[in-house]
């Protein structure tokens, strides 16, 4: 079967780090998107891996272990405005099908 | 560039009716894919087209349906309505499907009662 899993919400304190973890188990892979989505508004592209390892995007940067079925997305100096789900999104392998997880609720705090 | 938009943002059905929804994708965006968001479902996949052609489809029933124009406009078709489609329904335009990332619209807020 296919399952992303992510937990459903998370809180942190403005100014920290937040780490939003994704597992996932699908018929066939070709990358790994996350996307953030404000309340009432369209997700909107973060990031993309497809080879292991980290890729660095200014306050945002994500990572892939194909092996282990695991990515994260990690928000450092957090700011108010960064609070909204984040989804992961796994591409399969002909690459026609995107299969996102429910999202995590991010909420920063002052 | 102008963005993916979809037409209209809001509609109001009721049971047994049925309900077209338009997107038109980001000028040379060929790949158009259609996902319903509910609040306890999240995103769920409901078909990608690429140059007319349908290259793949979740698992939706058959009351779901779409089409792809020769310029890249989609549409879905949704009959029969149900309570359970009451949903927010977004189209993501990309320019080739695969890896490239996708751009979404702002959605059609269905509600059916």
């Amino acid at each position: 079967g296919q399952n992303i899993d992510q937990p459903t919400e998370m809180t942190a304190t403005e100014g920290a780090i937040v780490q939003i973890n994704c597992t996932y188990q699908t018929s066939g892979f070709n990358g790994l998107f996350w996307y953030q989505q404000h309340a009432g508004e369209a997700p909107t592209f973060l990031s993309y891996n497809v080879l292991d390892g980290l890729e660095e995007k200014g306050r945002f940067s994500s990572f892939l272990s194909r092996s282990k079925g695991y990515s994260y997305l990690l928000l450092k100096e957090l700011q108010m405005k960064d609070s909204a789900s984040y989804l992961c999104a796994v591409r399969d392998t002909g690459g026609f099908k995107t299969i996102f997880g429910a999202g995590t609720r991010l909420f920063v705090k002052a | 560039k102008a963005g993916v938009t979809q037409t209209p943002r809001y509609l109001i059905k009721t049971r047994g009716q049925q309900v077209t929804l338009s997107c038109s994708p980001i000028s040379g965006h060929r790949s158009v894919s259609w996902y319903q968001q509910t609040p306890g479902q999240g995103l769920q996949f409901l078909f990608e087209y690429f140059s007319e052609t349908q290259r793949n489809k979740g698992n939706f029933p058959g009351r779901f349906s779409g089409r792809q124009f020769s310029n890249s406009r989609s549409e879905m078709n949704v009959s029969t309505l149900e309570l359970g489609d009451s949903a927010l329904y977004l189209c993501a335009s990309s320019s080739s499907g695969g890896a490239s990332e996708q751009f979404f619209g702002p959605g059609t807020r269905l509600t059916v009662l």
